[in-house]
């Protein structure tokens, strides 16, 4: 079964600073999506990648998928306290339609 | 109200309680999902519900039954639960059970005692 590694498991950075988030997959990606959760909260999703080499860019949060499709960052640039929570990267199961499996999730502090 | 709202918020319930979720989606959408989602864990899948039908039953144990009347509702019904079913509990929507991103509940944060 296909499953998704994220790396760091947690983050404190400046802020300012900028950073990076890793999802890594055991086989190839056909969808992939980057949700933001406040802790106790919900999925609030952010971006959907499908081509390898696509980027996508949303205020000061991009994303990427690699040529290869396995694997995905999401950089975000001059960091805010707003942008602290947990990031979670999900991946379409291609033997299963309608079903996402997520990454163990990364918990971003962004201390003023 | 929009998105995805999930009723109760906070829920407490002892091991030999029924009680039920609630979960409304004012999208359109088609699809809607459960998950579980326990500390430390990746965000599990429960049930995958297609125009009211049940298309995903992820080795749930039988004391959580979900229903979905029509396309805007999704229940799940809790009973006999263990402390280790403590969690909080995901619902979401997609437009149809095909590749495209699911919207998020606030979730329902659930304590067994």
């Amino acid at each position: 079964s296909q499953e998704l590694e994220q790396s760091p498991q947690s983050l404190i950075v400046q802020e300012g600073k900028n950073l990076t988030i890793n999802c890594t997959s055991s086989k190839t990606l056909y969808g992939l999506y980057w949700y933001k959760q406040k802790y106790g909260e919900g999925l609030i999703f952010l971006m959907m990648l499908q081509k390898g080499g696509e980027e996508k860019s949303h205020e000061k949060i991009t994303a990427k998928l690699d040529e290869k499709k396995q694997q995905s960052s999401l950089h975000i640039t001059a960091s805010q306290p707003s942008h602290a929570g947990i990031y979670l990267c999900g991946a379409d199961d291609p033997s299963n339609t309608g079903k996402l499996i997520f990454g163990q999730g990364t918990t971003l502090q962004v201390k003023p | 109200e929009t998105g995805v709202t999930q009723t109760p918020r906070h829920l407490v319930m002892g091991m030999t309680n029924k009680k039920s979720l609630k979960c409304e989606q004012h999208l359109g959408h088609n699809a809607m999902y459960w998950y579980k989602q326990s500390a430390k864990k990746p965000l599990e899948l429960m049930f995958v519900y297609s125009l009211e039908e049940r298309v995903e039953n992820n080795s749930v144990p039988s004391r959580f039954s979900p229903e979905c009347p029509n396309s805007s509702h999704l229940f799940l019904h809790l009973h006999t639960l263990q402390p280790e079913d403590s969690a909080l509990y995901l619902c979401a929507s997609s437009p149809r059970l095909v590749t495209y991103e699911q919207y998020f509940g606030p979730g329902t944060r659930l304590t067994v005692t």
